[in-house]
């Protein structure tokens, strides 16, 4: 079974920064591409970064690029990311999910919280 | 970037009725509109792929349909335990976008 678990989240000032990590289990991480997702509280979902299997290619979402970026550690079936500049406007649940390169984004893990405050 | 509407944002339905969400991009996604469903505090949910393949485990009752800009998730027969949000997601182009979602409530 496929498990994802989040973690890194908590509250941070404008300005700061954080590293999110998910460890991935349950399937082979070398051959999968992986997504981080965010929600902000009571909205929607929006697609934040991807990264292939052996890292060679990334993609960001244009409100997290140059702030954020995404990485992996495939020795330790773990991706990452790391976000500086944190914004009032980036408080959301980051999920870890795998897939979304050439496959669908699937599964999603229990998500970890962001929270930007002063 | 590919913007989705869903709608509507709200369908009030009794159990055992049937339900239809719409999905509708800006430009063609081809057949790359992939369908999730999320509850209160949980992850979302895989229940459709490229527009009309069910995922694994996921009941008969749900299926989608369409292509180019126009989708829609049919609920055949709503159950309890689909009162949920729905999502539209398209992964043809970047950035990946998603709809603003439509909400299933119990009539």
């Amino acid at each position: 079974e496929v498990h994802l678990l989040e973690s890194g989240g908590g509250v941070v000032q404008p300005g700061g920064s954080l590293r999110l990590s998910c460890v991935a289990s349950g399937f082979t991480f070398t051959t999968s591409s992986m997504t981080w997702v965010r929600q902000a509280p009571g909205k929607g979902l929006e697609w934040v970064s991807v990264i292939t299997e052996t890292a060679g290619t990334t993609k960001y979402a244009e409100p997290v690029k140059g702030r954020f970026s995404i990485s992996r550690d495939n020795s330790k079936n773990t991706m990452y990311l790391q976000m500086t500049g944190l914004r009032v406007e980036d408080t959301a649940v980051y999920y870890c999910a795998k897939g979304g390169w050439s496959t669908p984004i699937d599964p999603w893990g229990q998500g970890t919280l962001v929270t930007v405050s002063s | 970037e590919i913007v989705l509407t869903q709608s509507p944002d709200t369908l009030s339905l009794s159990p055992g009725e049937r339900a239809t969400l719409s999905c509708r991009a800006s430009q063609s996604v081809n057949t790359f509109l992939v369908w999730y469903q999320q509850k209160l505090g949980q992850p979302p949910r895989l229940l459709i792929y490229d527009a009309s393949n069910r995922a694994t485990g996921i009941p008969a009752r749900f299926s989608g349909s369409g292509s180019g800009t126009d989708f829609t998730l049919t609920i055949s027969s709503l159950e309890p335990d689909d009162f949920a949000v729905y999502y539209c997601h398209q992964r043809t182009s970047w950035p990946r976008t998603f709809g603003q979602g439509t909400k299933v409530d119990i009539k």
